[in-house]
């Protein structure tokens, strides 16, 4: 079975410090994708990113970026110079096909971020 | 663009009544899913579909029903509403195209309420 762990609950930081979300996944799958989702305060969920299990590459957009490392299972997502308006629940989320090839997308428990202005 | 439209946005039901909640897409997509959202417990999956008369259980089906009947519309059945239950439901689509690479696309919630 596949498992998302989200350990930071909530974070606060000051405008403009940079902060990191931890993401840690669980699957015997070895093909499977990884994403990010942003819940703002409005309540939709917003994507924010996709990465493959054979793409390690980091990825940079804007202020955002992502490191993916398959060797400690994580997909860490940076805001650098953070803003007010990054303040929402980020989720992450893995999608694996199921022993009957059903599609499955598992997501964690959420970060609430806080941005103290 | 409506992209997944979820109906009711709200609703309040006393224990023991019935209701269901409705999905529609217009992406033609082939996946579609029914998440519950509580604090501190993330999103969680209901019930999914892979395709229009197929359904499948996730992590938390018991109390619940599905049905897709025609590939744009899943709908999730409660029979006899909980407090429990209470919660905002999301629904969301993916395409079948590409498979379980593609992200999902969500509704924007409907906020149960059972009294």
């Amino acid at each position: 079975a596949q498992k998302v762990t989200q350990a930071q609950t909530e974070i606060s930081v000051v405008e403009k410090e940079d902060v990191t979300l931890d993401c840690v996944y669980e699957t015997r799958d070895t093909t499977y994708y990884l994403f990010w989702y942003k819940q703002p305060p409005s309540g939709e969920l917003v994507f924010l990113i996709r990465r493959n299990s054979f793409d390690e590459q980091n990825e940079i957009s804007g202020r955002y970026s992502w490191n993916f490392q398959k060797s400690t299972s994580s997909f860490n997502f940076t805001i650098t110079a953070s803003q007010v308006v990054d303040s929402a629940v980020y989720f992450c989320a893995l999608s694996v096909i199921s022993n009957f090839g059903n599609e499955k997308l598992t997501f964690g428990t959420g970060t609430r971020l806080t941005i103290i202005p | 663009n409506a992209g997944v439209t979820q109906t009711p946005k709200f609703r309040v039901l006393k224990t023991g009544q019935s209701m269901t909640l409705l999905c529609a897409q217009d992406m033609n997509h082939e996946y579609m899913y029914w998440y519950r959202q509580d604090p501190g417990m993330g999103l969680r999956l209901i019930h999914y579909s892979v395709g229009e008369g197929t359904t499948a259980k996730g992590e938390v089906p018991d109390g619940y029903n599905v049905s897709r009947l025609k590939k744009q519309n899943f709908l999730l059945g409660l029979e006899s509403a909980a407090p429990s239950q209470t919660s905002v439901y999301f629904c969301a689509s993916r395409s079948g195209t590409g498979g379980f690479e593609t992200e999902a696309f969500f509704g924007q919630g409907t906020r149960l309420t059972v009294v």
